[in-house]
């Protein structure tokens, strides 16, 4: 059973930095790109961010491209963002999320971990 | 605002079918038959029910179904059941530049 077990998160200060994990399980971790999708409060989905299976090649939404940093160590099976120059409206449930089927591009997310609040507030 | 374009509600009453559209452009819906359709309850992590346009996951019920003509895709739930009634959100593929996008989410009401 494929599991996404999310930690992290939390209260940061604008301008501050907070790192989130996801540590996967019951799959073959490098054989899947990852993703991160955020859900502002009382708003819609919003892919943020994705890496490779091997962890090559990264992709980023305009917004953050600058400020978060998404990594993985496929040695311990576990997914990072890293955000930095936290803003206000990164105030979100953030989402990990597996690929279907490709370590190269995205088809479609198969598997969800249960989602970490991030708050940015002074 | 959303790349992809849903209403924001629609409703029906049990038994009934409804059916959600999701607009993109030709960089992504149009482009690439990798629209899907995930159902959100609140608090909870979305699943997803339809993928690659019209295929549905294991376990899905056959009452969902998904299509797609030019730049607009559309979920179609038949037999509306009180536990469909959640928040559906639609995303496509849109190349290696953006990569993905979400619809803005459709609340369904089943009333």
């Amino acid at each position: 059973e494929v599991q996404l077990l999310q930690s992290g998160g939390g209260l940061g200060q604008p301008g501050g930095s907070l790192r989130l994990s996801c540590v996967a399980s019951g799959f073959i971790f490098n054989n899947y790109a990852m993703s991160w999708v955020r859900q502002v409060p009382g708003k819609g989905l919003d892919w943020v961010s994705s890496v490779s299976g091997s962890g090559g090649s990264t992709y980023y939404k305009a917004s953050v491209r600058d400020r978060f940093a998404i990594s993985r160590d496929n040695s311990k099976n576990t997914l990072y963002l890293q955000m930095n120059s936290l803003r206000a409206e990164d105030t979100a449930v953030y989402y990990c999320a597996k690929d279907s089927r490709s370590p190269y591009s995205l088809n479609w997310f198969d598997s969800w971990g249960q989602g970490t609040l991030v708050t940015v507030s002074s | 605002q959303s790349a992809l374009t849903q209403p924001a509600s629609v409703s029906g009453s049990p038994g009934q079918s409804i059916t959600i559209s999701c607009t993109g452009t030709s960089s992504d819906v149009g482009s690439y038959n990798l629209v899907s359709w995930y159902r959100k309850y609140p608090d909870k992590a979305p699943k997803v029910m339809i993928y690659e346009v019209s295929e549905r996951p294991s376990g899905v019920s056959d009452r969902f179904s998904g299509s797609k003509s030019g730049n607009t895709a559309s979920l179609t739930i038949s037999g509306l059941q009180t536990e469909d009634e959640a928040e559906y959100y639609c995303g496509s593929y849109a190349g290696s530049s953006t990569l993905w996008v979400f619809g803005g989410g459709t609340k369904l009401t089943v009333l």
